[in-house]
C-alpha cells in the first residue's frame, strides 16, 4: 500500500547522542520534505529534496542534515542532539508535475534530555 | 518576508453554527493556497486547494487577492469537523514548498 513511514514514532535520548530519523515512502514521489513543529507553533520546512542526490535547506535553519541516496528514502540526522532539538519532525512527499499536494507521515516526536 | 497569519488559535462553536477560519498572507505575487487539516490522532492531510474551487466536507475557501485572504468557511459545523486547520500558501509555481500558518483549533460542541 502506498504510504509514508516514519520511525521511530517517539524517541527520548540524552544530550550529545547521534540520532537518525527515518522516512520512507512507497508513493513513487520524487519530492520529499522535512518539517519541524514545536507545540502550538507552525510547521517550518527544514530540508527538502527534489530527487536522488538533491537536497536543499529549508526556510528554518537547522543543525540537522539529510541525504537522498534512494528515491524512497530521506533520513534526517542529528550528529549531537541537544535539548533545543526537542520537537516534532514531520516527513512529507509530493509527486511531479501539476499542483501536487504533500502527503505527510505520522511524525517523530523527539525529546532530548 | 512572506508570512501566513491565522489570527485565532482556538475557535469554538456549537453544532450547526457557521464557521469561518481566517487566513491572511503577505506576498506580492499570486500564490497557490491550500488548507490542511489534522484530526485527532491522524496525520496532516490536504482538505482543499483554492484552484480547484471545490467544496470538501462542506468547506469552501475563496481567495481574495485584494485582502490577501483565504478564509475557510462552512455554513453548518459538525462535531466531526473538530480538528486543527492549517492555511498553507505555495508561493511559486516553480516549487512545491509550502509555508504553514500556526493553525487554528476548531472545536464543535454538540
Amino acid at each position: 500500500e502506498a504510504d509514508i513511514y516514519q520511525t521511530p514514532r517517539y524517541l527520548v535520548i540524552g544530550t550529545g547522542k547521534k540520532i537518525t530519523l527515518e522516512c520512507s515512502q512507497t508513493m513513487g514521489h520524487d519530492k520529499m520534505y522535512w518539517y519541524q513543529q514545536d507545540p502550538g507553533m507552525e510547521l517550518h520546512l527544514i530540508h527538502y529534496s527534489y530527487g536522488v542526490n538533491s537536497t536543499e535547506k529549508g526556510d528554518l535553519s537547522s543543525e540537522s542534515t539529510v541525504s537522498r541516496i534512494r528515491t524512497e528514502h530521506f533520513p534526517l540526522t542529528l550528529e549531537s542532539a541537544r535539548p533545543s532539538h526537542t520537537s516534532q519532525y514531520l516527513c512529507a512527499s509530493s509527486g511531479t508535475g501539476g499542483l501536487n499536494e504533500q502527503f505527510f507521515g505520522p511524525g517523530t516526536r523527539l525529546t532530548v534530555l | 518576508a512572506q508570512r501566513v497569519t491565522q489570527p485565532e488559535k482556538l475557535l469554538s462553536v456549537f453544532k450547526g453554527a457557521p464557521v469561518e477560519l481566517k487566513c491572511n498572507y503577505s506576498y506580492s505575487g499570486s500564490p497557490e493556497l491550500f488548507w490542511y487539516v489534522q484530526y485527532s490522532r491522524q496525520r496532516l492531510q490536504l482538505l482543499l486547494r483554492h484552484i480547484s474551487r471545490e467544496s470538501i466536507k462542506g468547506f469552501t475557501a475563496d481567495l481574495n487577492k485584494g485582502e490577501t485572504s483565504f478564509h475557510l468557511k462552512k455554513p453548518f459545523a459538525q462535531e466531526e469537523d473538530s480538528a486543527m486547520y492549517y492555511c498553507a500558501p505555495r508561493l511559486s509555481y516553480n516549487t512545491d514548498k509550502l509555508i504553514f500558518g500556526t493553525g487554528t483549533r476548531l472545536q464543535v460542541f454538540p
